[in-house]
């Protein structure tokens, strides 16, 4: 149980395009998922909490208007990074919470495998 | 301040020995979890053990096991028999409160190499 899955894992796409990331609770219903980013050899640093029909809550520094994010169900996330540019080539990896106890313990969040998304 | 410090940035550990990885939080909230987790070259997360500020015992799953000082405010991870598999990055976090509604803050990591 607790399988979050993340589409695609790799993405290349040009400069100026949008790409959309979704993260998926497989086997439970996650009423947040957290966005994190993650830059070459770096640590992982949050973008924006999405709360499931609500507005994402981003973190300072964050552009909301690059990075959209659309939790329009208990199951499903999205993160458009939108007019890319090769300073957003980065992995980004999604967790979300479940609140049973699908993965062993009460209310945890659980990783996506994340996207690795390159900009040319 | 950083929430979480790693303050090693490499490790070099003997297969079949023991190693430990350093990690010290920094929180006023009473209520606190502590995470261990494991990131291979793929990139995914691999949650290793949890420690909650309350717990009495240390955590153990398997040949990990979480050495929590709560005074020193820290939270080693101590692998043991160390295995070529646990040659990766390994990130503690912690994530303030106790339910799963807060996000975690990661430290900066350590990467483990297991020498044959």
């Amino acid at each position: 149980g607790a399988v979050v899955s993340q589409h695609p894992s790799r993405v290349i796409c040009k400069s100026g395009t949008s790409v959309k990331i979704e993260c998926r609770s497989l086997d439970f219903q996650a009423t947040t998922m957290f966005w994190y980013r993650q830059f070459p050899k770096k640590s992982l640093m949050l973008m924006a909490t999405s709360n499931e029909g609500s507005k994402a809550t981003y973190e300072q520094g964050v552009e909301k208007d690059k990075f959209l994010i659309n939790h329009a169900s208990l199951t499903l996330s999205t993160l458009t990074v939108t007019s890319a540019h090769p300073e957003d080539s980065s992995f980004y990896i999604c967790s979300a919470r479940d609140v049973g106890l699908a993965g062993g313990l009460i209310d945890e969040q659980f990783f996506g495998p994340g996207t690795r998304l390159t900009v040319l | 301040a950083q929430k979480i410090t790693q303050t090693q940035p490499g490790m070099f550990v003997q297969e079949k020995e023991a190693v430990t990885l350093d990690c010290t939080y920094d929180t006023s909230d009473p209520s606190y979890g502590l995470f261990w987790y494991k990131q291979p070259s793929s990139g995914e997360m691999i949650f290793l053990i949890y420690q909650g500020s309350y717990d009495q015992q240390n955590a153990t799953e398997g040949r990990y096991s979480l050495n929590f000082q709560k005074a020193r405010k820290s939270a080693n991870l101590v692998i043991s028999a160390s295995q070529l598999g646990d040659s990766a990055m390994y990130f503690c976090a912690m994530r303030e409160g106790l339910t799963g509604a807060n996000n975690l803050f990661f430290g900066t990591g350590t990467r483990l190499t297991v020498i044959p």
